[in-house]
C-alpha cells in the first residue's frame, strides 16, 4: 500500500538556524499537504502543492514538490521559538497518508 | 478553532470495554476523517466517509467501527479495548472527497487502564 516516509524525526535547532524536512511517498501522488502540529495542539493545515515541480512560499517557510510528485520538503528560514512543533506532510492517492512528522524545536 | 467539535475530549476505560467517540464536522463539510495518534507512531489515517459512505480504510483494526449519519456527524465505535488502544484520536472534516483542505478537531484522548 501507500506508505509515505518523512525525515527526519527529531530536529533541534539554534535559534536563526534553518531547518528542512523531507517527505518521501513510495507512489506517484495527486497533491501533498503539510501541516503543523503545536505541543498539545491539534494539526492543523499549512499549504497544499499539486503540480509537479510546484514551489510555494509562506514567509520564511519555503514548500517544494518534486518532479516525479513523489516526494517534497519544507524548509525554514532562520528559524524562530515560535516555529517549534511537529511538522506533517500528508500524501494523497487514493486516500491521505501522514508522514511520521518531524519535531523541531528551537534554542533561544 | 477548526469548526470540528469532538467529544468526549478525555476518556478513561477498562480493557475490555467499548467506547464511543463522536465527531461534529464543520458546517457544509462532507468528509469525515479518523485519525489515531499515539505517542511513537505519529497519525495513523483509520477510516474517511464522505456523504455518509465509507470512502477510504486505512489501518482501522477489526475491533474498530465508525460510521457517518445522515446529519454528516460521525462516530467512532472502539470495543474490546485493549492497553495499546490508549491514544489521542483525531477527527477531522473537509469540503469534498479528496484534494480538499482537512480541519481537525482537538481531539479525544482515550486512556485504557
Amino acid at each position: 500500500g501507500q506508505q509515505v516516509m518523512q525525515i527526519p524525526q527529531y530536529q533541534h535547532v539554534q535559534e536563526g538556524e534553518d531547518f528542512t524536512t523531507y517527505c518521501n511517498s513510495s507512489t506517484t501522488l495527486s497533491n501533498i499537504q503539510w501541516y503543523k502540529q503545536r505541543p498539545g495542539g491539534h494539526p492543523v493545515f499549512l499549504i497544499q502543492l499539486v503540480k509537479s515541480g510546484e514551489v510555494k512560499k509562506q514567509k520564511r517557510l519555503t514548500f517544494q514538490f518534486g518532479e516525479a510528485k513523489k516526494n517534497s520538503s519544507l524548509h525554514i528560514t532562520a528559524t524562530q521559538t515560535t516555529d517549534v512543533g511537529t511538522y506533517f506532510c500528508a500524501g494523497r492517492n487514493n486516500d491521505m497518508r501522514f508522514g511520521a512528522g518531524t519535531r523541531l524545536t528551537v534554542k533561544p | 478553532d477548526s469548526g470540528v467539535t469532538q467529544t468526549p475530549k478525555h476518556l478513561i476505560t477498562a480493557t475490555g470495554q467499548r467506547v464511543t467517540l463522536r465527531c461534529s464536522p464543520r458546517s457544509g463539510d462532507l468528509s469525515v476523517y479518523w485519525y489515531q495518534q499515539s505517542l511513537d507512531q505519529g497519525l495513523q489515517f483509520l477510516i474517511q466517509y464522505y456523504n455518509g459512505e465509507e470512502r477510504a480504510k486505512g489501518n482501522i483494526l477489526e475491533r474498530f467501527s465508525a460510521q457517518q449519519f445522515p446529519d454528516l456527524h460521525s462516530e467512532l465505535n472502539l470495543s474490546s479495548l485493549e492497553l495499546g488502544d490508549s491514544a489521542l484520536y483525531f477527527c477531522a472534516s473537509a469540503v469534498g472527497s479528496s484534494g480538499n483542505t482537512i480541519y481537525f478537531g482537538e481531539g479525544s484522548w482515550l486512556t485504557v487502564v
